[in-house]
């Protein structure tokens, strides 16, 4: 079964101070992982996909890195509209759908 | 371009009623895709249409829950009849095709609660 954990659950941070969140994943043979952000009340908001060990991307100051066990999404001097829950969600590469299999997030908070 | 579009957007019904959700997905997205978001958790697939097939319908409670996608465009899911543990976000994302690894996007959900 695939599975998702993200760490931490919850992180405050103060308006430029940089830090990294995790996501651990096991799968059957991985197909992509993607993050996604999610403010309150909203949808998710895909961000990145990440396909093979030691692929990165970036967006603005958001950086995600990928391994053969875990990703890493680096956030760089955040701003206060950084604030939302990041999710990560892996796609096996067997069987006929698209399942994203998802953690059950990192809520970050930044203040000024 | 317009997103994925849910209605309603908030549902407060008491357990045993029965209800319905409505999701219209990104013009041209094949495949379409109902989530549910427990408060605190990350969403969890209940059914993925390919067109208005079912590819997989796996996570879906079909005791009291289903889903249709009559004309290969929007969708509905029906809960009947509804339970307290059902209270949670409903989610409808599309994506382009089924092959492949295509990024999904999701609407805004409807907040369902059941008393």
């Amino acid at each position: 079964e695939d599975q998702v954990t993200q760490s931490p659950e919850a992180l405050r941070l103060q308006e430029g101070e940089s830090s990294s969140l995790n996501c651990s994943y096991t799968v059957s043979g991985l197909r992509g992982l993607f993050w996604y952000r999610q403010d309150p009340g909203k949808g998710p908001e895909f961000l990145f996909t990440l396909y093979s060990a030691g692929e990165e991307k970036e967006k603005e100051r958001l950086k995600a890195t990928l391994t053969k066990k875990e990703s890493f999404l680096h956030i760089t001097a955040p701003k206060p509209e950084d604030s939302a829950t990041y999710l990560c969600a892996v796609q096996a590469a067997e069987g006929g759908g698209n399942k994203l299999t998802f953690g059950t997030g990192t809520q970050l908070k930044v203040e000024l | 371009e317009a997103g994925v579009a849910q209605s309603p957007r908030y549902k407060i019904i008491e357990k045993r009623q029965s209800v319905a959700f409505w999701c219209n997905p990104i013009s041209g997205h094949a495949t379409l895709y109902w989530y549910q978001q427990i408060l605190g958790q990350g969403p969890k697939l209940l059914i993925q249409f390919q067109n208005n097939g079912v590819v997989d319908d796996s996570q879906l409670p079909k005791d009291r829950f289903s889903a249709e996608r009559l004309k290969g465009v929007d969708s509905t899911l029906k809960i009947q009849p509804a339970k307290l543990e059902d209270s949670a976000v409903y989610l409808c994302a599309s994506s382009l095709r089924l092959a492949g690894s295509y990024e999904q996007y999701f609407g805004p959900g409807t907040r369902l609660t059941v008393t």
